[in-house]
């Protein structure tokens, strides 16, 4: 799992509440993402950011939110909008935003709602 | 568009046999393609990579994967399966063309019998 820190390792939401996903990576990496997992779909993902203050939605960005206030935290948000939290959540980094850059992958936090 | 496709959802295997899982894959571009490895409840770990050059690239713990232009392909082998091997194993592909971001396949739960 590299330097790529997840957290909490288990979540649990309430209806109607906001939860925050913290990832946090000692890298240098410019780049990071965030992934949701469900069985059977590999991964889809939510946001990235490839420099800080700056992010894109992602494929499936509804009901989330993020920010990058400094390089190495990229927390994400899960808010009531999203009626279908539960999911295992994947960040990952990368060194920079090009084609051949491998990423990292810290190792997930899995949201349930009670 | 970019799109990974994983043929199987499952591949047994006996300890000591030949093992492969396979990934095809549809671009626009040049393909960059990727091999990583998920164990239970952890995040992904990179196996290997293809960017250019040799069709065969050799990988961690083993492994290597063969691309194939003409059959757009890109099949994770290993000549001897361990049963420490077991896992669940996602191709992903980053396409120019398309954009920064990676696309993963549905996944391949691999077991390896003793």
């Amino acid at each position: 799992d590299g330097g790529i820190t997840q957290s909490p390792k288990y979540l649990f939401r309430k209806e109607g509440q906001n939860v925050t996903l913290s990832c946090e990576q000692n890298l240098n990496h410019d780049a990071m993402y965030w992934y949701r997992q469900d069985p059977g779909q590999g991964l889809r993902l939510i946001y990235y950011s490839q420099i800080v203050n700056d992010f894109q939605k992602g494929d499936i960005a509804e009901g989330y939110s993020v920010s990058r206030e400094k390089k190495e935290s990229f927390p994400l948000t899960v808010t009531s909008a999203q009626k279908n939290p539960t999911a295992f959540y994947l960040c990952a980094s990368s060194s920079a935003s090009g084609v051949v850059e491998t990423q990292y992958f810290g190792p997930g936090t899995r949201l349930l709602v009670l | 568009a970019q799109s990974v496709a994983q043929p199987e959802d499952q591949v047994n295997v006996a300890e000591g046999n030949p093992l492969t899982v396979k990934c095809t894959y549809s671009v626009s571009g040049n393909p960059y393609l990727f091999w990583y490895v998920q164990y239970p409840n952890r995040g992904l770990q990179f196996l290997l990579k293809y960017i250019t050059g040799d069709n065969l690239v050799k990988g961690s713990y083993g492994f290597e994967a063969e691309f194939n232009k003409s059959q757009t392909s890109f099949h994770l082998k290993k000549p001897s399966a361990l049963v420490s091997d077991s896992a669940l194993y996602f191709c992903a592909v980053r396409d120019w063309g398309y954009g920064q971001n990676f696309v993963f396949g549905p996944g391949t739960r691999l077991s390896v019998l003793p």
